[in-house]
């Protein structure tokens, strides 16, 4: 069964970095899959945020573009996302999931709070 | 790039069957040029599940209660005989130009 843990703080002070990391099991990250983030705003819609292949290969949204890095570590099974300069619009549960041009293996979402 | 458009909500009485329906940008990207369209729901505090993958296919374990279809830009999710559970927040999305679009989400209420 393939499972995916999303972890890092919880809580980041505007203009910050947010850092979350995405634990993989049950599958290789090196498989023939995309690995995604995807966000949702309380109350709002889902949002995608990128995708990452484990050779580094990555799409972006192009409205994140500018303020994202994402990673693989092939050693640890997982994968990461970096979001720079973040304001209180990128509060938000973040997600993680398997990409095979759909999302069949989600993670149960982690809550980043952007407030001082 | 514009979110997949979803009419906001959809109602039904149990066993009734309702359709929810997803219009893309245009007929050569995302919905109307891709075959892959999927659908999710999302019950409140959850994650999204998995329903409909392009188009049309539905992963082991999902009822065949749900069934998906496609006509030009547009693409349906239908769900046959209602329940109290499918009472959630449905999702589409669609690639277009490696680049991943959901819809805005219906909210489905079980009356």
């Amino acid at each position: 069964q393939v499972q995916l843990r999303e972890s890092g703080p919880g809580l980041v002070k505007p203009s910050g970095t947010l850092s979350l990391t995405c634990a993989v099991s049950g599958d290789s990250i090196r498989s023939l899959n995309w690995w995604s983030w995807v966000r949702q705003s309380p109350g709002k819609g889902l949002e995608w945020i990128g995708e990452i292949y484990h050779t580094g290969s990555i799409n972006y949204n192009p409205s994140l573009k500018s303020r994202l890095t994402m990673s693989v570590d092939k050693s640890k099974n997982q994968f990461s996302l970096n979001l720079d300069s973040v304001t209180a619009a990128d509060t938000a549960v973040y997600y993680c999931a398997r990409d095979l041009n759909y999302f069949d293996y989600w993670g149960q979402g982690i809550l980043v709070t952007v407030s001082s | 790039q514009a979110a997949l458009t979803q009419s906001a909500s959809v109602s039904g009485s149990p066993g009734q069957s309702i359709t929810i329906s997803c219009t893309g940008t245009s007929s050569d990207s995302d919905v109307g040029g891709y075959k892959y369209v999927s659908w999710y729901q999302q019950h409140p505090g959850k994650a999204p599940r998995l329903l409909i993958y392009d188009v049309t296919y539905r992963p082991s374990g999902v009822s065949d209660r749900f069934s998906g279809s496609k006509s030009g830009d547009t693409a349906s999710l239908t769900i046959s005989g209602l329940q109290p559970e499918d009472e959630a927040d449905y999702y589409c999305s669609s690639y277009a130009n490696t680049i991943v679009v959901f819809g805005g989400g219906t909210k489905v209420t079980v009356l």
